[in-house]
């Protein structure tokens, strides 16, 4: 997807351990966010951002942080994997908080 | 907060016949309806959306209509084709912020 990728693409890891995702993106978006994708429910949206340093919760934050300290690029962090944390995870951006461009996900595994 | 269901869950078509997915929101305040198309192993691409001001959008083969009264919003497409095969996505917001999605329909045409 132009100007959006993520990071890894795809990653396993131990239940208790800290993974960390990365989105970035080259567009200069304002506004970036992060959803997890799990069958049954569709997308839902776990942090967000409005501008540098400006996050807020959306449905699904327990267990996730979120950080960022440049345009560019918005991280993800569980601080200690839990089983229920498998998914696959989407980063988006926008300029004016509409018409999301996604990336290309990342599929997270934790055992 | 906005819940939004989206029905079928699964959609099989004949080649050249229409679709149609329907969604129903309910937060009276969203005014703002995008719908997603995923190919497989790829993240959501907006296809088309509606604002809360115009009853109906078209684009080509592909259409959104919007009831705010019955609080509910349609994805129609003609003349379907093999390549229109993947998961479509409703979702509905109030200006663009904390967007909620549908489960999602998976769309099969068959040749």
């Amino acid at each position: 997807d132009a100007g959006i990728t993520q990071s890894p693409r795809h990653k396993v890891t131990e239940t208790g351990t800290p993974v960390t995702l990365r989105c970035h993106q080259t567009e200069n978006h304002r506004y970036m966010y992060w959803y997890r994708q799990d069958p049954g429910h569709g997308l839902r949206l776990i942090h967000y951002s409005y501008g540098v340093k400006d996050t807020d919760k959306g449905e699904v934050s327990d267990g996730y942080s979120v950080s960022r300290s440049k345009t560019e690029d918005f991280l993800l962090t569980l601080e200690s994997a839990t089983s229920s944390q498998t998914s696959v995870y989407f980063c988006a951006i926008s300029e004016s908080s509409y018409g999301y461009t996604f990336g290309s996900g990342t599929r997270l595994t934790v055992v | 907060g906005e819940n939004v269901e989206q029905h079928p869950s699964t959609l099989s078509v004949q080649e050249g016949d229409s679709a149609v997915i329907k969604c129903t929101y309910s937060d009276s305040a969203s005014n703002y309806f995008p719908w997603y198309k995923q190919e497989l192993g790829k993240g959501p691409q907006l296809i088309i959306d509606i604002r809360s001001n115009v009853g109906e959008k078209k684009d080509q083969r592909i259409a959104v209509t919007l009831n705010k009264t019955a609080k509910h919003f349609s994805l129609h497409i003609t003349e379907t084709q093999p390549e229109d095969s993947a998961v479509y996505f409703c979702a509905a917001s109030i200006e663009g912020n904390d967007m909620r999605f549908g489960a999602g329909t998976r769309l099969t045409v068959k040749p």
